[in-house]
């Protein structure tokens, strides 16, 4: 266990809809990454949330948004959801500096499908 | 060519035998790399990371490390039959923030 946290585990959803997906990052952890894991592949980044800002982004197009609260927990958005969005949604707590510096801990994922 | 690239498996090893992963990388940029374990149906789990070139073991696990090759492996002694797994490695280019990213995946079955 790592001590990240997600919510909801599973998730249905039809196309064309919105869905939240929250993370709670580990303990003393200031950077939350967001990756999207599809079916026999590996986790593609979407972005990533440091200080409340948005610092990094991956090849993700705009309805894919996030948010990070004081607590550094998190939220991803995704809009106009298509079918293609069905995948595990991994959230992933690091910290910038220290000896444990950039060592990503996922949390236990959010499983979405898209009908 | 994808970024980082492994293979797919399945490698099979009898269970005290050593199992080696390998993964290339196509970014020269990168400085660190992450092997990562992941059991079906769960998230990824940090097995190790490796920042110099050479070696680094952490109990049965170690991980090498050729950045002029772009070549990262994990050897895995005394494989048991719990380490069957998909081990996924990871790179983190040079980019200023911390995105990593992954290779599809080794899948490993470790027979008793």
């Amino acid at each position: 266990e790592t001590g990240v946290t997600q919510s909801p585990t599973h998730l249905i959803k039809t196309r064309g809809q919105q869905v939240t997906l929250r993370c709670s990052s580990q303990s003393g952890h200031n950077t939350v990454s967001w990756y999207q894991q599809a079916l026999g592949q590996g986790p593609q980044f979407i972005f990533q949330y440091y200080r409340e800002e948005e610092n990094g982004r991956g090849n993700f197009p705009p309805r894919f948004s996030g948010l990070q609260f004081p607590n550094y927990s998190s939220e991803l958005n995704v809009n106009a959801l298509e079918l293609d969005d069905s995948a595990l949604y991994l959230c992933a707590s690091s910290l910038v500096a220290g000896p444990d510096q950039e060592t990503q801990y996922f949390g236990p994922g959010t499983r979405l499908l898209v009908l | 060519q994808k970024e980082v690239e492994q293979n797919s498996g399945p490698l099979s090893v009898p269970e005290g035998a050593i199992a080696s992963l390998n993964c290339t990388y196509s970014d020269r940029g990168s400085q660190s790399f992450f092997w990562y374990r992941q059991y079906s149906g769960k998230s990824p789990e940090l097995i190790m990371f490796i920042y110099s070139n050479g070696d680094k073991e952490d109990g049965r696990f170690t991980a090498q490390l050729n950045k002029a090759s772009q070549y990262v492996s994990l050897l895995i002694r005394d494989s048991q039959p719990s380490d069957s797994a998909t081990y996924l490695c990871a790179a983190r280019p040079d980019t200023g923030f911390q995105k990593l990213v992954f290779g599809t995946g080794t899948r490993l079955l470790v027979s008793p």
